[in-house]
């Protein structure tokens, strides 16, 4: 089965508000963690890493969150716009393995 | 930098016949990475090499999926004889020292009829 998981296949939020997409891993021996974002038609695009030393991470417009005790991933994006609808997926890997992906959270962004 | 170049964009195929998707990874980058997307199972890794070598091919469905990176600019995905349930888009993506952020391509989406 997946050893990453979301809490919530898809997420609808207004335009200029704040989304938090979670993600569940259960591999404690997970060392690297990323958020990709898809948009129809094309592959996943890199967001945001956060490796396991930290708990927080931020970029442009996003934050990675790492919560190690409760084995849990958010991705939160500042003032979402139309163009960040997408489906988003975390991944989780331990040192020297593949990445696993999670199913993935549909974000539908409206006007 | 092109990125990823995948080919081809679209394959449709009948079943039993051989397909072959192709990747060329961006230069520098010495893991390459084949993946199979569903609506039902997601993104799935099939196989991964490392410096041209397969490191670990566990996710290869059956006997009928090869893949091989005769150099490090190109790989190949082969399914012969596909079959209907082989239909997904397959990504190929590739990274520098097989860590951190993997690049992906835009993906073949093949249909098996």
């Amino acid at each position: 089965g997946e050893s990453v998981g979301l809490h919530l296949p898809t997420l609808s939020v207004q335009e200029g508000d704040n989304s938090i997409i979670n993600c569940a891993y259960s591999n404690s021996a997970s060392d690297y963690f990323i958020w990709y974002k898809q948009e129809s038609g094309k592959g996943p695009q890199f967001i945001i890493d956060i490796r396991s030393n930290m708990d927080k991470r931020q970029g442009q417009r996003v934050t990675v969150l790492l919560n190690k005790t409760v084995k849990h991933l958010s991705l939160q994006i500042a003032a979402t716009q139309p163009g960040d609808s997408a489906v988003y997926f975390c991944a989780e890997r331990m040192a020297g393995t593949a990445l696993i992906f999670g199913k993935g959270t549909t974000l539908s962004v409206s006007s | 930098d092109a990125g990823v170049i995948q080919s081809p964009r679209h394959e449709v195929t009948e079943m039993g016949q051989e397909v072959t998707l192709r990747c060329k990874p961006i230069s520098g980058h010495n893991s390459l990475f084949w993946y199979r997307q569903t609506m039902m199972r997601g993104l799935e890794l099939l196989i991964y090499f490392n410096n041209n070598v397969p490191i670990d091919d566990s996710g290869m469905p059956e006997d009928r999926f090869s893949a091989k990176m005769p150099n490090a600019s190109f790989s190949t995905l082969k399914i012969q004889p596909s079959e209907p349930r082989d239909s997904a888009v397959y990504f190929c993506a590739s990274t520098q020292g097989g860590d951190g952020e993997q690049f992906f391509g835009p993906g073949t989406r093949l249909t098996v009829l």
